[in-house]
């Protein structure tokens, strides 16, 4: 199963930009990247996800590697709310089983 | 409202005593899964099912069963809790990877904390 590493913890000034790493070297052709966030208390949720090119949302923008090894989830103005832990995961689209593993993700602190 | 729904949200358990953790989407979603949470050990899978009838073990399954009779539900059982079971549980569904189009977006409930004295 393709795991995915990331930095422990990190931290960003408000208001400015925040760019989270992961690692993926053994992603395989058919996995999708997917970044997830977790609130205090509260569980997961979606942020963003693509396969080969960049992505943008409402939430964030998704940078991937030419070579897909690594990818970075940019948030482009850090607030307070965006304080949590940060997952990224690949999810395989053409497999018959679906281990999704996720590690124990950079946790985002946010100074005022 | 799409959602995920576990119920109880909290429970405080002795050793031994059977208890079941249930979760239902309202989205038709094929994949169903159970995690758990742990300082320091992010979210670690239980159990995953594919769709009705169809279930398989994560990386931490000892201890636990599941079933998966219709899609809406997927419970989680303890058939003899022990403290080491004590945890935050999570259950997400989502539907199927079929291509771009489709995110594959995992809906997580709000969770469930366990306590096993």
């Amino acid at each position: 199963d393709a795991k995915t590493t990331q930095p422990n913890s990190m931290e960003s000034n408000e208001e400015e930009p925040v760019h989270l790493p992961c690692n993926h070297s053994t992603i395989s052709g058919t996995d999708y990247i997917h970044w997830y966030r977790q609130l205090p208390s509260q569980g997961p949720e979606y942020v963003i996800h693509g396969l080969t090119s960049n992505v943008n949302n409402r939430m964030a923008s998704l940078a991937i590697a030419e070579d897909r090894k690594s990818s970075t989830l940019i948030l482009h103005r850090a607030t307070l709310r965006d304080a949590a832990v940060y997952y990224c995961i690949l999810r395989d689209v053409e497999t018959s089983y679906d281990k999704v593993i996720f590690g124990p993700g950079t946790s985002l602190s946010v100074i005022p | 409202e799409a959602q995920v729904t576990q119920n109880p949200r909290y429970l405080i358990t002795v050793t031994g005593k059977k208890l079941t953790v249930t979760c239902s989407q309202n989205m038709n979603h094929e994949y169903m899964s159970w995690y758990r949470q742990d300082p320091g050990l992010g979210l670690r899978q239980i159990y995953y099912s594919m769709n009705v009838e169809v279930t398989d073990k994560g990386d931490v399954p000892e201890g636990y069963k599941v079933s998966r009779k219709e899609k809406r539900n997927f419970p989680l059982i303890l058939e003899s809790p022990s403290p080491n079971q004590t945890s935050l549980y999570f259950c997400a569904s989502s539907s199927r990877l079929a291509g771009a189009e489709n995110t594959g977006e995992l809906f997580f409930g709000e969770g469930s904390r366990l306590t096993v004295l």
